[in-house]
């Protein structure tokens, strides 16, 4: 089973900066296997970006993933410019293998 | 636009069967696998298991052994069930259509609403 590890855990920042959210492979996933999601509470999580770095419908084109080298196991979610309705909780997903795994979160919170 | 609505019992005792089901509306039903994933209060996200149109399954060997996951054609439905229930399976349960482009497993979109699932003597 793949293991995801998120960083930072929780994230402080104010409306207008930029997040930068880190999510590592315990192993490869042989190509850009990787999704995001935001989750409020109460709420079922969104999905953000899949592929890697492709932004799902609807999704605002502050929100960019990516990865980094050629080895699969380190990907990026960047927010250039924090809203109001930024504020929750991030979770990346692999799909490279079964079975599909999570990270533990990143949550963006008001400084 | 595919909308998910999913229901079920919200509150079982230990060692019964949980039971949910899960109608897909307003897209094809054919073609992709259908998820059930969990999220127990406060913590994350766990993927159980997923069937497609034809009925093939797969599930998450942590669970597997008690999941059972099926399929209504006629109703554009699936149904989970989880035996033997404990307090661990205290859960906020969703089900999810799986997508992908290429490989052989995908990402989640869209998801249902959620049904909250409580082990409780």
């Amino acid at each position: 089973e793949i293991v995801l590890t998120q960083s930072p855990g929780t994230l402080s920042l104010s409306p207008g900066d930029r997040a930068t959210l880190s999510c590592r492979a315990s192993q490869s996933l042989s190509s850009s296997y990787l999704a995001w999601y935001q989750q409020k509470p109460g709420q079922a999580p969104r999905l953000l970006i899949y592929g890697a770095s492709s932004r799902a419908t609807g999704i605002p084109d502050r929100f960019s993933g990516s990865g980094s080298g050629t080895d699969f196991t380190l990907f990026t979610l960047t927010i250039s410019r924090l809203e109001p309705e930024d504020f929750a909780v991030y979770y990346c997903q692999q799909y490279g293998s079964s079975p599909r795994t999570f990270g533990q979160g990143t949550k963006v919170e008001t400084k | 636009q595919v909308q998910l609505q999913q229901w079920g019992a919200g509150l079982l005792k230990p060692s019964e069967t949980l039971s949910l089901t899960c109608a897909v509306y307003g897209g094809s039903f054919s073609g992709y696998y259908w998820t059930w994933i969990r999220q127990p209060p406060g913590k994350g996200l766990e993927w159980i298991g997923e069937i497609n149109h034809s009925g093939s399954t797969n599930y998450n060997p942590s669970l597997k052994g008690r999941v059972n996951i099926s399929l209504d054609t006629s109703k554009n439905q699936i149904s989970l069930k989880l035996s033997s229930v404990t307090a661990a399976d205290t859960a906020v349960y969703y089900c999810a259509r799986e997508a992908n482009d290429y490989g052989d497993f995908g990402w989640f979109d869209p998801w249902g609403q959620g049904t909250l699932v409580t082990v409780s003597s």
